[in-house]
C-alpha cells in the first residue's frame, strides 16, 4: 500500500496570507490527524477527522481549521498567517479498528516570512 | 503542551553499543508509543505498549513501562549508524488518534 502523502512538501508564505495543506491517507484508513512541529513547542496535536467529522481538537486558535472529504483525504487551512506558524505540519492516518498505531506522512514545511 | 520529558535530550554512542532513552509523562495513559524521526521528516512508528503491559520487544528494541512512576524506557541494542535520529515517546489518554508527544532524544550513533 502507498503511504500517507502530503502536498505540497514545502511552502513559503507571507504574514497575513492563508494556506491550505493536503493529506491523503493510506488506502482504507478513515481517521486523519494533524500535528504541528516547531523547535520551541515540539509536536502538538491540532485535530483529528473521521468520516468527515472533526472528532478531537487540540489547543490551537480558530485560525487553524480542517476538513475531511468522503474519500478520507483531508485538508487543513491556516488563515491570517503569523511568523510563529512556521513549522513542519504532519498528517497521520490510521484505520478505525485493529490497531492504535498512527502512520505519518513526510510533512509539509511551511515558512512564513 | 507536552505530556512529559525525555532524557537525555541528546545521546552519542559508538556503533554496536546499546542506547537507552527515558520518557516521563504526567497523567494516566491508555497507550505509550515510540516514534523515530530522521532529520525533520515524518515520524516512523517503532512500538506501542499498552498501560497494562510492562515490557515489550520488537527486534532490537525493548520498551518498558512503569505506570506507577509514569515513565517508560526505550532500549536499542547493538546500535547502527542508521539508528541516528530523534526518538519521541507519545501517549494517549483516551483517543489513540490524539497523541501527546515528549520533547525527544537526539541519538547519534558514530561509526
Amino acid at each position: 500500500k502507498a503511504g500517507v502523502t502530503q502536498t505540497p512538501r514545502y511552502l513559503i508564505k507571507t504574514r497575513g496570507q492563508q494556506v491550505t495543506l493536503s493529506c491523503s491517507p493510506i488506502s482504507g484508513h478513515r481517521s486523519v490527524s494533524w500535528y504541528q512541529q516547531t523547535p520551541g513547542q515540539g509536536l502538538q496535536f491540532l485535530f483529528e477527522y473521521f468520516s468527515e467529522t472533526q472528532r478531537n481538537k487540540g489547543n490551537f486558535p480558530g485560525r487553524f481549521s480542517g476538513r475531511q472529504f468522503s474519500n478520507s483525504r483531508s485538508e487543513m487551512n491556516v488563515s491570517t498567517l503569523e511568523l510563529g506558524d512556521s513549522a513542519l505540519y504532519l498528517c497521520a492516518s490510521s484505520p478505525e479498528r485493529g490497531t492504535d498505531t498512527q502512520y505519518f506522512g513526510p510533512g509539509t514545511r511551511l515558512t512564513v516570512l | 503542551s507536552q505530556q512529559g520529558e525525555e532524557d537525555p535530550q541528546a545521546l552519542s554512542i559508538q556503533e554496536g553499543e546499546n542506547a537507552t532513552m527515558n520518557c516521563s509523562y504526567k497523567t494516566s495513559i491508555n497507550n505509550l508509543q515510540w516514534y523515530r524521526q530522521n532529520s525533520g521528516r515524518g515520524l516512523v512508528h517503532l512500538i506501542l505498549i499498552r498501560s497494562n503491559e510492562r515490557e515489550k520487544h520488537s527486534g532490537r528494541l525493548r520498551v518498558t513501562l512503569d505506570t506507577s512512576k509514569k515513565s517508560s524506557s526505550l532500549l536499542i541494542t547493538a546500535s547502527r549508524a542508521a539508528d541516528t535520529a530523534s526518538y519521541f515517546c507519545a501517549t494517549d489518554t483516551g483517543s489513540a488518534r490524539q497523541l501527546t508527544f515528549g520533547s525527544g532524544t537526539q541519538l547519534t550513533v558514530l561509526p
